[in-house]
């Protein structure tokens, strides 16, 4: 369903170049997630906010940034993108506790960077 | 600390015939416990979620798991596979990590594949 969406859904981009991955959702959830897929990795956590103002990174932040720039609006940026960030990215929400621990999933943004 | 370890990389079966996908998880808190499901160029749908009720859990498509706390387990089966059951599972134990923080762990993935 489209409760979650992410933009752009692919890209390819070059090494180096500024990019940015686009969440929104409309479940109405104060905590949104980002998370990278790796071949035979599973998911990582990237970075995750509780609200607007309340952001934390995850186990893999380094080379990435986010803005929650709303309720409904979480992005994740790589300032300079690098071949090993090439990956599927995840964008998911969830609602307070004690129902906090059922993520809800965008489609996922396949980036490859060159 | 929590983990959580799928013990097949693939899994191959006929159609009609059971699915098994086998997951062993560890973790220092009474866990949820869940199943994700991606189909190819498809985000994560949920499955089935694990939360204390009952140890056999139902989920979508005909999906069960049940939870075995003296084994550690949370086993993925269904009675008779379809091909549209062709995806990735994923098992996730989900622990809480400081204050109300829920950590979600993923298991590295079962690749089903349903033959003809």
């Amino acid at each position: 369903d489209a409760d979650v969406t992410q933009t752009p859904r692919n890209r390819i981009t070059k090494t180096g170049k500024r990019i940015m991955l686009e969440c929104s959702q409309t479940k109405g959830h104060d905590r949104m997630y980002w998370y990278r897929q790796d071949p035979g990795l599973g998911l990582r956590l990237i970075y995750y906010s509780f609200d607007v103002k309340d952001i934390n990174k995850g186990e893999i932040s380094d080379g990435y940034s986010v803005s929650r720039q709303a309720q409904a609006k979480f992005s994740l940026s790589l300032e300079s993108a690098i071949p090993n960030q090439t990956a599927l990215y995840f964008c998911a929400t969830s609602d307070l506790p004690p129902s906090t621990d059922t993520q809800y999933f965008g489609p996922g943004t396949r980036l490859t960077v060159l | 600390a929590q983990s959580v370890t799928q013990l097949d990389s693939h899994v191959s079966v006929s159609e009609g015939t059971p699915v098994l996908l086998r997951c062993n998880y560890s973790s220092s808190y009474s866990p949820s416990l869940f199943w994700y499901v991606q189909h190819p160029n498809k985000g994560l749908q949920l499955l089935l979620k694990y939360t204390s009720a009952a140890t056999l859990v139902k989920g979508i498509n005909g999906f069960e798991a049940e939870f075995k706390k003296s084994e550690t387990s949370f086993h993925l089966t269904k009675p008779s596979a379809h091909m549209s059951d062709a995806a990735e599972y994923f098992c996730v134990v989900s622990g809480i990590s400081g204050g109300s923080n829920y950590k979600l762990t993923f298991g590295k993935g079962t690749l089903l594949t349903v033959n003809p």
